[in-house]
């Protein structure tokens, strides 16, 4: 959708390791989301993007950091990963005044 | 904060019947509200936006009315079918276009 490509689309890795999410974009879109999704929470905004180098937290941005030195990309990190957040990973796009479109999602185990 | 809540949060009909799926929220400074559906495992897609200046939208077999005053927003599917079953998401878009999810509905339309 709106050419939003995720990656990796499935991670599992451990307790107290670096993950690094990618998120690309084809449509040349200034607005770019982080979001996770959990049962019981729904979708939550963890950081977005309103421009290169230009970024603000969302409602659950406590251990994650975001990167945006390219239109097209949107990096979050989660500088040592904690089983609490094992969740699904949503980035999505816009622009001004358009709707929010989804990529695929990427599912994220921390054991 | 933006509080939205979509009733019922699960329904299951016949195929044929014509469903309104309903969306509150608590803050009616919105600039617009989206419309979603996701099916299982995968992102959510984009249904209808419709903007704080419009009382309808219309897509297909999609009807989406919104009354900006009282915080509401309907979603109407007409002559439902088995594709339609899913998990339709109400999100309004306050300042600094971010929106603010509700914890869906989940559709099961039996054939």
């Amino acid at each position: 959708d709106a050419g939003i490509t995720q990656s990796p689309r499935h991670k599992v890795t451990e307790t107290g390791t670096p993950v690094t999410l990618r998120c690309h974009q084809t449509e040349n879109h200034r607005y770019m989301y982080w979001y996770r999704q959990d049962p019981g929470h729904g979708l939550r905004l963890i950081h977005y993007s309103y421009g290169v180098k230009d970024t603000d937290k969302g409602e659950v941005s406590d251990g994650y950091s975001v990167s945006r030195s390219k239109t097209e990309d949107f990096l979050l990190t989660l500088e040592s990963a904690t089983s609490s957040q094992t969740s699904v990973y949503f980035c999505a796009t816009k622009d001004r005044d358009q709707p929010q479109h989804f990529g695929d999602g990427t599912r994220l185990s921390i054991l | 904060k933006q509080e939205v809540t979509q009733i019922p949060a699960a329904l299951s009909v016949p195929e044929g019947e014509n469903l309104v799926l309903n969306c509150s929220f608590t803050d009616s400074a919105i600039y617009n509200l989206q419309w979603f559906r996701q099916d299982p495992g995968k992102g959510l897609t984009s249904l209808l936006l419709i903007q704080s200046s419009q009382r309808e939208q219309t897509s297909g077999r999609l009807n989406a009315s919104l009354d900006k005053s009282s915080g509401r927003s309907t979603l109407y599917i007409a002559a439902s079918q088995p594709g339609d079953s899913a998990t339709y998401l109400c999100a309004p878009n306050n300042a600094g276009n971010m929106l603010t999810f509700g914890g869906g509905t989940r559709l099961m339309v039996k054939p």
